[in-house]
């Protein structure tokens, strides 16, 4: 079975500029999950997608964060304009549902963002 | 809420035994544990249920304590393979009851010597 799959796996830019993140989740998993992780801490849940619906963005600082699921399979996450605190891994992870106590998330490698 | 894991880093010689701990101050129904590796995706390790279910992997086990809301993680005989970094991850409904999801605590470092 193929794992969750992102590109690309290393990204460098300039504040201010722009960048977007691509993520093809497992077959037949609902849900997909973004994740902010930077060094030294643990992932922090930025958007949680059921299907092509998002199910929570709280996380999700809005006036700089993006993200979409079209069709309900691959998603893509953009920073619009990226400042040097966004420099972290940014993790998709996914899982079949997201109801099930039992459900497990599985992640993919991760892109590792510098901002500069 | 973050949960609390400890100790933040341990360094153990091979063969030796290690305990890391997940603490919450809400409720638990379920505790996610994961490795990680420098530089790779963290990677499931198993899933402690409420009701003090005690949960295998290789030679890691884990415990989940509903009372002290608190979780365990037991690595018995290490290996230099368990290097990593493990995360615990407490599981909650959000608000609108739609999904469940997952806070993941800060992490511990764990090292491997030969």
């Amino acid at each position: 079975e193929a794992g969750v799959a992102q590109s690309p796996r290393y990204k460098i830019i300039e504040k201010r500029q722009s960048v977007a993140f691509w993520c093809n989740p497992i077959s037949g998993h609902a849900t997909l999950y973004w994740y902010q992780q930077i060094l030294g801490q643990g992932p922090k849940l930025l958007i949680q997608f059921q299907n092509n619906g998002v199910v929570d963005d709280s996380q999700l600082p809005k006036d700089r964060f993006s993200a979409e699921r079209l069709k309900g399979v691959d998603s893509t996450l953009k920073i619009q304009p990226a400042k040097l605190e966004d420099s972290a891994v940014y993790l998709c992870a996914s899982s079949l549902e997201s109801l099930r106590v039992r459900d497990t998330q599985y992640f993919g490698p991760g892109t590792r963002l510098t901002v500069l | 809420q973050q949960p609390v894991q400890s100790p933040q880093a341990v360094i153990l010689r091979e063969g030796e035994d290690a305990v890391i701990n997940c603490s919450s101050s809400k409720a638990l129904y379920s505790v996610h544990w994961y490795r990680q590796k420098h530089g790779e995706a963290p990677v499931f390790l198993m899933i402690l249920l409420k009701g003090g279910e005690q949960k295998g992997h290789e030679k890691i086990s884990a415990s989940f304590n509903e009372k002290k809301q608190q979780s365990s993680l037991y690595l018995t005989a290490s290996q230099l393979s368990y290097s990593g970094t493990y995360f615990c991850g407490t599981d909650r409904m959000i608000s609108s009851g739609s999904a469940r999801q997952l806070t993941f605590g800060s992490g511990t470092q764990l090292t491997v010597l030969p």
